[in-house]
């Protein structure tokens, strides 16, 4: 499958713990962003990386998220002490240079209880 | 104002005919343009690209821009049940991906 990957699939945790998700993005693609959904809600932008280098970060992004690509290949997203309003399902989307198309993973659902 | 907006709906039309779903974005700089279908639980879906003015199409979509009106349109002819999904607006600014909140579509056999 060359397709964006995306682990886990499912994730439930305690109110106050830490989570960490896991982007793979298609092999050669540059870009890589990190997008959150909610129900009804179209996906909201978190940040992206352009290689190894976090271009932008939204400002609506608390400080507990924090997001890393080290080799500029598989990401990561980490959720220090989980809120229940983090609940929603993560999104990580990868697109080749120069072509502004984006290609979805199959998400992460986060539910803190 | 939203940047990228859609009415939520839902739409609903019967088989065979033609959906047509609206998105109008705020910022004028912006350069190209996506739809993308999302079924119920799953990760969204590129169905259609669109980078200047006027209409492209691919098979049952066409998609339509107007950079001077900042609206961008989806026809789906020949409906079926299977185009029964979220679809969102997507622009591009800055080089990140916008959307807007998405139309839910259903198709009534």
């Amino acid at each position: 499958d060359t397709g964006v990957s995306q682990n886990p699939r499912h994730k439930i945790t305690k109110r106050g713990q830490n989570v960490t998700f896991r982007c793979d993005p298609i092999s050669e693609h540059n870009r890589l962003y990190w997008y959150r959904q909610t129900l009804g809600q179209g996906p909201e932008f978190l940040t992206y990386f352009q290689n190894e280098a976090q271009l932008e970060k939204s400002r609506l992004l608390s400080d507990r998220f924090s997001a890393e690509r080290p080799k500029g290949s598989f990401s990561t997203l980490e959720i220090q002490r989980t809120e229940q309003g983090d609940s929603a399902m993560y999104l990580c989307a990868s697109t080749p240079e120069p072509g502004p198309e984006a290609f979805f993973g199959q998400g992460t659902r986060l539910t803190v209880v | 104002q939203k940047e990228v907006e859609q009415n939520s709906g839902p739409l609903s039309v019967p088989e065979g005919a033609i959906a047509s779903l609206n998105c109008t974005y705020s910022d004028r700089g912006s350069q190209s343009f996506f739809w993308y279908r999302q079924y119920s639980g799953k990760s969204p879906e590129l169905i259609m690209s669109i980078y200047s003015n006027g209409d492209k199409e691919d098979g049952r979509f066409t998609a339509q821009l107007n950079k001077a009106s900042q609206y961008v349109s989806l026809l789906i002819r020949d409906s079926q049940p299977s185009d029964s999904a979220t679809y969102l607006c997507a622009v591009n600014q800055g080089g990140k991906l916008i959307f807007g909140q998405g139309t839910e579509l259903s198709v009534k056999p």
